[in-house]
């Protein structure tokens, strides 16, 4: 079946430690996106890829990193830099290279800093 | 973040009613986009409409794009257990700042 996984569904780190978020896709879409989810609130986007081997930051990316290495895969580093990691992690592709295209999205990680 | 203005936060009703949400915003969106989120799930697409004006069902749902661009509602008519959720628009900004905007969200919850 053609769609988004991540995982793992939940993800427990310590404070100070970084952890990556895998992401992939078997759907052929150019761009991905990485989103972040708290209670009560819509998503923000931290950062996002049109093409193999580029992204831009969105607009909460400071303590995220990301690469792009595989049209499939965009994995998404929380480095110890991010004060406040806790939060449910939304992952998204859409078919073409520009953001005006229709996003479909992952199941999500959630993950929690002890 | 620019977040749209997403209303009621939240909705309690009988089985067998009709719902109504919406979205406004101070911009002009190129597209507007409805999704349902279940409780820790990524949203699932309901709707996409892409021309002011434009007007589509999926089933019990229907979702417009007002003509000024700046608001979109969605509609679902005879409610029943399963539409529990959380359903968020989301509005695509044309020119150079071409990304997804969402609202905040609106909670669904149906009594039996």
């Amino acid at each position: 079946d053609g769609g988004i996984t991540q995982s793992p569904k939940y993800l427990f780190r310590k404070e100070g430690q970084n952890v990556t978020l895998s992401c992939e896709q078997n759907l052929n879409h150019d761009a991905m996106y990485w989103y972040r989810q708290d209670p009560g609130q819509g998503l923000r986007l931290i950062y996002y890829s049109q093409i193999v081997n580029d992204f831009q930051k969105g607009d909460i990316a400071e303590g995220y990193s990301v690469s792009r290495e595989k049209k499939e895969s965009f994995p998404l580093t929380v480095t110890s830099a991010q004060k406040n990691p806790t939060a449910f992690y939304l992952c998204a592709s859409s078919p073409r290279g520009r953001m005006q295209e229709t996003q479909y999205f992952g199941p999500g990680t959630r993950l929690l800093v002890l | 973040g620019q977040q749209l203005n997403q209303s009621p936060q939240s909705m309690f009703i009988q089985e067998g009613e009709d719902v109504s949400m919406n979205c406004t915003s101070s911009s002009i969106f190129n597209t507007w986009l409805w999704y349902k989120q279940d409780p820790g799930e990524g949203p699932v697409l309901l709707i996409a409409l892409y021309k002011a004006g434009e007007l589509t069902s999926n089933g019990r749902l229907t979702a417009q794009f007002g003509i000024t661009r700046k608001d979109s509602f969605l509609n679902i008519s005879a409610s029943i257990p399963s539409d529990v959720g959380i359903y968020f628009c989301a509005g695509q900004l044309g020119g150079a700042t071409n990304k997804l905007i969402f609202g905040t969200g609106t909670l669904l919850a149906v009594q039996p």
